[in-house]
């Protein structure tokens, strides 16, 4: 049974330090996405790519966050320097080809900011 | 811009009764509506979904109704089990111009079946 995996699962790390996370998508997905959940602000989107390619990113600030997929088995993401408001659980999920196709979730970075 | 609102935000019911919980979406031009579960600490994960050329789907327990018109859909859990409650998410597709789209996610509605 396929599965997203996403590393670390838990990351507590200070104010301005950089955090990378990443994850693997399954295997012959072609779409990647990044999601943000907080309590306040619930699951949003931050960053979208398809074969590789970035159509979306909307949803991410810009002068502190990086997505990027160096090769298809690989998406990552980085924010530089962290702050105490990036604090929350961070998802990628992955599906087949068009963003109506299921979105498969992985476990989750949660990540802390002190 | 382009919002889901889900009410209500939080659902407790008896072990055996329906739990019924409503989203509402701003772009008519939304095409795709899924319905995620997230258990405690867990990844959210697909339970149903529908699409606009039809106004119903059932999968045993679960159901979704789909009103185009009022731009309204809901999901409907029969005879609930205490292993249904969890957080459980709406979301409409949005379509980005030639560049795809995007799911626009409801704030969540926390689901507690008592025993």
């Amino acid at each position: 049974d396929a599965r997203v995996t996403q590393t670390p699962r838990h990351k507590v790390t200070e104010m301005g330090q950089e955090v990378t996370m990443r994850c693997q998508p399954i295997l012959g997905h072609n779409t990647v996405f990044w999601y943000r959940q907080t309590m306040m602000q619930g699951l949003e989107l931050l960053a979208y790519f398809r074969n590789r390619a970035p159509l979306d990113d909307s949803g991410m600030p810009k002068d502190r966050f990086s997505a990027e997929m160096p090769d298809a088995t690989l998406a990552t993401l980085k924010i530089q320097p962290s702050e105490p408001r990036d604090s929350a659980v961070y998802f990628c999920a992955s599906g087949k080809l068009a963003y109506t196709d299921t979105q498969y979730f992985g476990p989750g970075t949660r990540l802390t900011v002190l | 811009g382009e919002n889901v609102e889900q009410h209500p935000s939080t659902l407790s019911v008896q072990e055996g009764d329906s739990a019924v919980i409503k989203c509402t979406y701003s772009d008519s031009a939304s095409n795709y509506f899924p319905w995620y579960k997230q258990e405690l600490g867990k990844r959210p994960q697909l339970i149903i979904d529908i699409r606009s050329n039809v106004g119903e789907k059932k999968d045993q327990r679960i159901a979704v109704t789909l009103n185009k018109t009022a731009k309204h859909f809901s999901l409907h859990i029969t005879e609930t089990q205490p292993e249904d409650s969890a957080v459980y998410f709406c979301a409409a597709s949005i379509k980005l111009g030639n560049q795809g789209g995007k799911l626009i996610f409801g704030q969540g509605t926390e689901l507690s079946v008592k025993p």
